[in-house]
Order: structure tokens, then C-alpha cells, then sequence
């Protein structure tokens, strides 16, 4: 089985710090995606990545940067967290050019204070 | 703007009952339509899904019924179970990315 592991389940920051939410993927997948979920808002594309060193803007990367150095590793990086990004962040892979099996990690729960 | 829209926001069934949730698209571009559940924490995990040449498709008890005219899909559970109970979000698909709907939260009562 694919597994996306986030690092963290629990975070709990300060408004103003530099966060880093970092995920793996054990199955060499192209595509790697960064959402945030929101009650009533669904799933929302943050940003998303097709190779390493790229990147491109989801639907809300306003706040938000990323960084994939290594194929199987992508960061997601608030440069300074704000109450508003309290959320729960997934992340998930894919093959490219593959919709059909999305794998997403168990989230991370940030609580920005 | 929203491109998939989903209802309702939550649903209540008893066991052994239907469950329906009905989801909208805009972009006719897309081509590709799954559903996700998601139980408590974790992350959703495709359940089932369906491409626009079909009008429906059915695994188990879960069954999907696609209007391309209508621009609308539905998520059917037939004999819903207190262990379906989790959150369900339907998604489209073009560019090699899904866009989701907003989720809705069923509830399978004993």
C-alpha cells in the first residue's frame, strides 16, 4: 500500500512563526498536493507539485509556500502564521497524469494562537 | 468559485436506509468524477468513481448515478450502515487535478 505520512498530527503555533508541515510518499509518485479542509469548505488545493524543484499555485496559495527538494518530499510552509490558517492540512500523492489514486495522509492539525 | 457543489452539509439515516448525496459541476472539462470518505482521523480514501461515458456504476452497496446533461452526479448507499457513518466528499477531475465538493457529514442512526 502507497503511505503519505505527515509528520506531525498535532501542532500548536504562535502567530508570526515561520511552520513547516512536511510529508512523504514511499511509492514514488509524481504528484504531490497540499489541501486545507474546512468545515463547510471542503477540501481546498493549496498547492501542488509534478516534480521536484516545480511547483504550482492551487486555488488559495495566498499565505503559503512549498518546497520539494526530493521526489518524495513535500513541504508546505506558512511564512507567518496568522489565526486564519488554524486548519487541518492533508497532503497527497498521485502517478502523474493519474487522478484515480489519490492517496492522502491522516492531516495535521495546526492551531495558530 | 466554487465548481463542485455539494448536499446537503449533513445527513441523518437510519440503518438500513438509503442514503443519497447529490453533487454539481460546472466545468465541462472534466472527466473524471470519485467520491472520497473520510472517517475520523484519517484522510479520505476514494471510495468509488465514475467516467461520463457511463450513466452509472455500482460496487457493493454504494452506487454512483452520472447525468452529464444535468451536469450532476449522485452517491447512492443502499443499506446504510452505522459503520458507513463518516464524512463523504465528491470530487471532478480535469488537468490531472481533483476539485472537491464541501463535504457532507452522514450519520447511520441504529
Amino acid at each position: 500500500d502507497v503511505k503519505v505520512t505527515q509528520s506531525s498530527r498535532y501542532l500548536v503555533k504562535r502567530t508570526g512563526e515561520k511552520v513547516f508541515l512536511e510529508c512523504v510518499q514511499d511509492m514514488d509518485h509524481e504528484n504531490m498536493f497540499w489541501y486545507r479542509q474546512d468545515p463547510g469548505l471542503g477540501l481546498r488545493l493549496i498547492y501542488f507539485s509534478y516534480d521536484v524543484k516545480m511547483k504550482e499555485k492551487g486555488d488559495i496559495p495566498e499565505g503559503y509556500s512549498v518546497s520539494r527538494e526530493k521526489k518524495e518530499r513535500f513541504s508546505l510552509i506558512l511564512e507567518s502564521a496568522s489565526t486564519n490558517q488554524t486548519s487541518m492540512y492533508l497532503c497527497a500523492s498521485s502517478l502523474i497524469f493519474r487522478v484515480d489514486g489519490y492517496t492522502f495522509g491522516s492531516g495535521t492539525r495546526l492551531t495558530v494562537v | 468559485q466554487q465548481q463542485v457543489k455539494q448536499s446537503p452539509q449533513s445527513l441523518i439515516v437510519q440503518k438500513g436506509g438509503i442514503s443519497i448525496i447529490n453533487c454539481a459541476y460546472e466545468n465541462t472539462a472534466f472527466d473524471y468524477f470519485p467520491w472520497y470518505q473520510q472517517f475520523p482521523g484519517k484522510g479520505p480514501a476514494l471510495l468509488i468513481a465514475i467516467r461520463p461515458d457511463v450513466s452509472e456504476k455500482k460496487e457493493g452497496r454504494f452506487t454512483i448515478s452520472f447525468n452529464k446533461s444535468a451536469k450532476q452526479f449522485s452517491l447512492h448507499i443502499m443499506d446504510s450502515q452505522p459503520g458507513d457513518s463518516a464524512t463523504y466528499f465528491c470530487a471532478a477531475s480535469g488537468a490531472s487535478k481533483l476539485t472537491f465538493g464541501t463535504g457532507t457529514r452522514l450519520q447511520v442512526t441504529l
